[in-house]
């Protein structure tokens, strides 16, 4: 059960777009569509704002959107604003039926 | 408005015993999924176990497996968590977590510290 990896920390100015990669093995990325993604700003309780790949819950911005090549997924957030700073994870089913979170990535709005 | 209500977090020592619970509201508990999930001070999240909507079935991480017993009340609208043997790497706030994926909802987590 090791952890999914992600970039310890990205960048990017407002208006910017960024990627925050998630990679994984065949057993859980790669082998399944359950791949969601949390946004957690400090002293908060992680939010989703991704799930199944791809798909944004009601009320989170059309400025986040993901995908995935083989065994890793992708995260990008697009006309980054101040508000989006914060710490980022993705999280995938495995095939031991149990789950597993990335390390997590720290987002800078410059 | 659906609510997550962790409780039960505190200081304990190493060895001893603490159970969480989370009391849920404004949706139909029976028909989720539920897990909870660990942050230590400072670190990234790490799943511990989930719990089955009819509590069937249960899945735990490695590092917690055998300590701990994740169990649900559909009646009560009552997620538990009996942590066993508990050491200082277990210190951490726990969320109770309403699936993992669609429709997930996170409660706002309880401190469990170990420590002598």
């Amino acid at each position: 059960q090791s952890a999914l990896t992600q970039p310890a920390s990205v960048s990017g100015s407002p208006g910017q777009s960024i990627t925050i990669s998630c990679t994984g093995t065949s057993s859980d990325v790669g082998g399944y569509k359950y791949v969601s993604w949390y946004q957690q700003h400090p002293g908060k309780a992680p939010k989703l704002i991704l799930y199944d790949v791809s798909n944004r819950p009601s009320g989170v911005s059309d400025r986040f959107s993901g995908s995935k090549s083989g065994n890793t997924a992708s995260l990008t957030i697009s006309g980054l604003q101040a508000e989006d700073e914060a710490d980022y994870y993705c999280n995938s089913y495995t095939s031991s039926s149990t789950l597993v979170f990335g390390g997590g990535t720290k987002l800078t709005v410059l | 408005e659906v609510q997550l209500v962790e409780s039960g977090g505190g200081l304990v020592q190493p060895g001893g015993s603490l159970r969480l619970s989370c009391a849920t509201s404004g949706f139909t508990f029976s028909s989720y999924w539920m897990h909870w999930v660990r942050q230590a001070p400072g670190k990234g999240l790490v799943w511990v176990s989930r719990v089955k909507n009819d509590g069937s079935s249960t899945n735990y991480a490695d590092s917690v497996k055998g300590r701990f017993t994740i169990s649900r009340d559909n009646a009560k609208n009552t997620l538990y968590l009996q942590m066993n043997s508990l050491r200082a790497e277990d210190t951490a706030v726990y969320y109770c977590v309403r699936s993992l994926g669609e429709g997930s909802v996170w409660g706002q987590g309880t401190l469990v510290t170990v420590s002598s």
